[in-house]
């Protein structure tokens, strides 16, 4: 069964507006990673979180990991029409190291 | 330039014709996997490769096989290949796994389809 669960599927924004997309899963996992898939494109590593609770930032993007490293989420503050694409939230379980475990993704439109 | 390459780009088969995609990187990472994207079920690992010699199942790893003989290099094999196995298939390198930034980088995506 899917391992790790995202939401939403699909999140239709005007620009300027704030985005989230949730990643729950049903075990601890060692690490979260975030992807972005452009519209015809190959995922694209946007980060990675490793510890409990922890927060990062990447210019309007804000990751965080959840305290029982179950959860994540990644929030976009002001979208802007490149932001469209697909994100997706990944991760390791460490009793299985080389497993990496996706989200099925959050299909993002922006309109202007 | 970093890259991970993969070859054929986009593939029209029929089906039991083997067939194989092949996939390389020039980064000198430990591993390599390869993940099939089928719409509306995200990116599923199908075999995955922790330094030469040593590959592992992912979630869906029947009907397929793998081989790394040479650290750049990590082909996947349909031996007899079925339309349920029509998918967009990308090959991923990273230089470790598990704790630490392991960028992991995308080839281009192979498009297949099995008629």
């Amino acid at each position: 069964g899917q391992q790790v669960m995202q939401i939403p599927q699909y999140q239709h924004v005007q620009e300027g507006e704030d985005f989230t997309t949730y990643c729950n899963s049903s075990t601890t996992l060692s690490n979260i990673q975030w992807y972005k898939q452009r519209p015809g494109g190959h995922p694209v590593f946007l980060i990675q979180l490793v510890k409990s609770g922890e927060v990062k930032k990447q210019k309007r993007l804000t990751f965080q990991f959840g305290e029982a490293k179950k959860n994540s989420s990644l929030h976009i503050t002001a979208t802007q029409t490149t932001d469209v694409g697909t994100y997706f939230c990944a991760g390791h379980r460490g009793s299985t190291l080389g497993r990496l475990y996706f989200g099925r993704g959050t299909q993002l439109t922006v309109w202007p | 330039e970093a890259q991970v390459t993969q070859n054929p780009r986009y593939l029209i088969t029929v089906t039991g014709k083997k067939l194989t995609v092949t996939c390389s990187q020039n980064m000198n990472h430990e591993y390599m996997s390869w993940y099939r994207q089928d719409p509306g079920l995200g990116l599923r690992q199908i075999y995955y490769s922790m330094n030469v010699e040593v590959t592992d199942k992912g979630d869906v790893p029947e009907g397929y096989k793998v081989s790394r003989k040479e650290k750049r290099n990590f082909p996947l094999i349909l031996e007899s290949p079925s339309p349920n196995q029509t998918s967009l298939y990308f090959c991923a390198s990273t230089d470790r796994v598990g704790v630490g930034t392991d960028t992991q980088y995308f080839g281009p995506g192979t498009r297949l389809t099995v008629l």
